[in-house]
């Protein structure tokens, strides 16, 4: 079965620290992997994703993930926080052979203090 | 450019009640996929429409349906609500199907069943 895990619900770091919001999955094939920060009472934004290619993978607002296939993970990462990154953040899986739909954690709230 | 749109924005409804969500896609977005997300938990997907064809459907009762019209734009539709049903429904748009596009999300209708 195809399953994404973010292994924690919250994440706290002091505002200028460099941040990790960890993602592990599993799926058949070569996956499509997407990271989405929401705000509150918001939708969902689109801020990387990783198709194929170099493992780091560089997306909005200073945001960067990595993929490694080896460990099957693809964490998020920024190498200074601000208080506005303070927000929901999901990570999401497209395998291949059911590339219409994709499939969340359970969120990681990041908690960026001043 | 306009975003993903949605409407209503919230909505209240009784057990029993039947329900029509509406999605207008991103300009020039072929395909309108629909999620449900409940409270502390992520977006679960519902439906995926690529020209004006249903291509997926996911774990979810006949008591969801939607369509596709011909301007893209989409329509969720909820029969006999259960209070289970409270959750914020989000639409999705993509130009296509292919695994490696991205969803844009809209802001969601967040209804609640009483």
């Amino acid at each position: 079965a195809q399953s994404v895990a973010q292994p924690e619900d919250q994440v706290n770091v002091a505002e200028g620290n460099p941040l990790t919001v960890k993602c592990t999955y599993s799926v058949s094939g070569n996956p499509y992997l997407f990271w989405y920060v929401q705000y509150p009472n918001r939708g969902l934004q689109f801020l990387l994703k990783y198709i194929t290619g170099d493992n780091l993978v560089k997306g909005s607002y200073g945001f960067e993930a990595e993929f490694n296939k080896s460990q099957t993970s693809f964490h998020l990462k920024k190498p200074s926080a601000l208080v506005s990154d303070s927000a929901l953040y999901f990570c999401a899986v497209r395998a291949p052979v059911s590339s219409y739909k994709l499939i969340f954690g359970s969120g990681t709230r990041l908690l960026v203090r001043p | 450019d306009a975003g993903v749109t949605q409407s209503p924005t919230h909505l209240i409804k009784t057990r029993g009640q039947h329900v029509t969500l509406r999605c207008s896609p991103i300009s020039g977005h072929k395909s309108v996929s629909w999620y449900q997300q409940v409270l502390g938990q992520g977006p679960q997907f519902i439906f995926q429409y690529y020209e004006k064809e249903e291509r997926g459907r996911g774990n979810f009762p006949d008591r969801f349906s939607a369509r596709q019209f011909p301007n893209y734009s989409s329509e969720l539709n909820v029969n006999a609500l259960l209070l289970g049903d409270s959750a914020l429904y989000l639409c999705a748009s993509s130009p296509s199907v292919g695994g490696e596009e991205t969803q844009y999300f809209g802001p969601g209708t967040r209804l609640l069943v009483l």
